[in-house]
């Protein structure tokens, strides 16, 4: 059964630091994986998108690396800012069921002033 | 170039009637999904369709709930005799391709009384 583990389940971090969100998935055959951010009562937002050849892809302050041997990503969040409080979702899409993809349950990032 | 566009945004319903949530897709998509997300849960897939026709529903549960995507006009998707237990916010998200990153809508919030 195809499956994606987020964590951790929430974080909350101080303004102006780091962070860093795993994702780590069974889903196979892989064809590619995708981060969103999800505002509160929004629609998820694509920010990264990869492939199996890609092992990082940066999008401003967030940068997504992937381990396909390992099946993991992780998305980085640099100087992190109040507006990056959100949900952030991880997706992974199988080679061989067109269409469907297997969602995290996300992380909430919480950031402070 | 208007993103994906949904509504009604809120929408509330007695038991036992019938709720219709459309989805327009992003001009030039003919991919189309939808997704349930319950409260402080993560998105759940329900279905995924290609103009005039499913290709996969295996998330959609079998009875009471349909989806289409016609020719013309946006996608439906039709909830009859809803319960309580169908209260969650309907995403719909389109892509140009089948495994192409998904634009979501910012979804329709059904609330059952």
């Amino acid at each position: 059964k195809n499956q994606v583990e987020q964590s951790p389940q929430s974080l909350i971090i101080l303004e102006g630091k780091n962070c860093t969100l795993q994702c780590n998935y069974t889903v196979s055959p892989f064809s590619n994986l995708r981060w969103y951010k999800q505002d509160t009562g929004r629609g998820p937002v694509s920010l990264t998108i990869m492939t199996f050849s890609e092992n990082t892809k940066s999008n401003g302050r967030y940068t997504a690396t992937l381990d396909a041997d390992t099946k993991q990503s992780s998305l980085h969040i640099t100087a992190s800012q109040l507006s990056d409080s959100a949900s952030y979702i991880c997706v992974v899409s199988d080679g061989t069921n067109a269409g469907k993809s297997t969602f995290g349950d996300g992380t909430t990032l919480t950031v402070k002033p | 170039n208007a993103g994906v566009m949904q509504n009604p945004r809120h929408l509330v319903r007695r038991r036992g009637q019938e709720a219709r949530l459309r989805c327009s897709p992003m001009k030039g998509h003919s991919h189309v999904y939808w997704y349930r997300q319950l409260p402080e849960e993560g998105l759940k897939f329900m279905v995924y369709l290609q103009k005039e026709n499913i290709i996969d529903e295996s998330g959609m549960p079998k009875e009471r709930f349909s989806a289409e995507f016609p020719k013309e006009g946006p996608s439906i998707l039709r909830i009859q005799q809803v319960v309580r237990g169908d209260s969650a916010a309907y995403f719909c998200a389109s892509s140009p391709l089948e495994r192409a990153a998904q634009h979501f809508g910012d979804g329709t919030r059904l609330s059952i009384l």
